[in-house]
């Protein structure tokens, strides 16, 4: 089982700043099949990203996910006040597919 | 664009049972899965089942308790969850997969059953 590792664990930061997030994973993810979640409490997670760095139907492009192997990190260009939320990143290209633990970017 | 309807969660107890259903508003060949997040949690993928139904995939931690179905006739996913037990309180999500054929992301989810084992 392939184990992903989100850094860090939160993310203080102001509207308008620029926050990367990191997900690293314990063995090579095949054909970069990894993807991003936005999740807000009480909501289902929403794709963000796959296939490292494609972006998902009706995504803005302050959203973009980079890497290969076992280094991944998705970049939010400039926050956004909707942008403050849970990010998971989660690997495919082996079963079981395996989530990360999430990194919470809140407003600073 | 599909959208999915769960229902079926609620209160049980320990060793109990319950059948979870995920309605998809329109046809879909696209491989399912249900994921499921323990309060305060992250996500975890729990069971998924092929477009055809005839591959499906379950995390040791429910592996003979859980059962995943689909009836493409009525655009339907099920998750027959036996022997519940504590730990298996969650919101349950069905979730669609993007593309056809393996394993892949989730594109459409859900708005999430709960269950409860107590």
């Amino acid at each position: 089982e392939i184990v992903l590792t989100q850094s860090p664990g939160t993310l203080s930061l102001s509207p308008g700043e620029r926050a990367t997030l990191s997900c690293r994973a314990s063995q090579s993810v095949s054909s970069s099949y990894l993807a991003w979640y936005q999740q807000k409490p009480g909501q289902a997670p929403r794709l963000l990203i796959y296939g490292a760095s494609s972006r998902a139907t009706g995504i803005p492009d302050r959203f973009s996910g980079s890497g290969s192997g076992t280094d991944f990190s998705l970049t939010i260009s400039r926050l956004e006040p909707e942008d403050f939320a849970v990010y998971y990143c989660q690997q495919y290209g082996s079963s079981p597919l395996t989530f990360g633990g999430g990194t919470k970017v809140e407003i600073k | 664009e599909v959208q999915l309807l769960e229902s079926g969660g609620g209160l049980v107890q320990p060793g109990g049972s319950l059948r979870l259903s995920c309605v998809a508003s329109g046809s879909t060949y696209h491989a399912m899965s249900w994921v499921r997040q323990a309060p305060g949690k992250g996500l975890e993928w729990v069971s998924g089942i092929s477009g055809s139904g005839d591959s499906t995939y379950n995390a040791d931690s429910v592996k003979g308790r859980f059962t995943i179905s689909r009836d493409s006739s009525k655009n339907t996913l099920f998750l027959q969850m036996n022997s519940l037990r504590a730990e298996d309180t969650a919101v349950y999500y069905c979730a669609k997969d993007l593309s056809y054929g393996s394993w892949s992301a989730f594109d459409i989810w859900g708005q999430g059953t709960m269950v409860t084992v107590s």
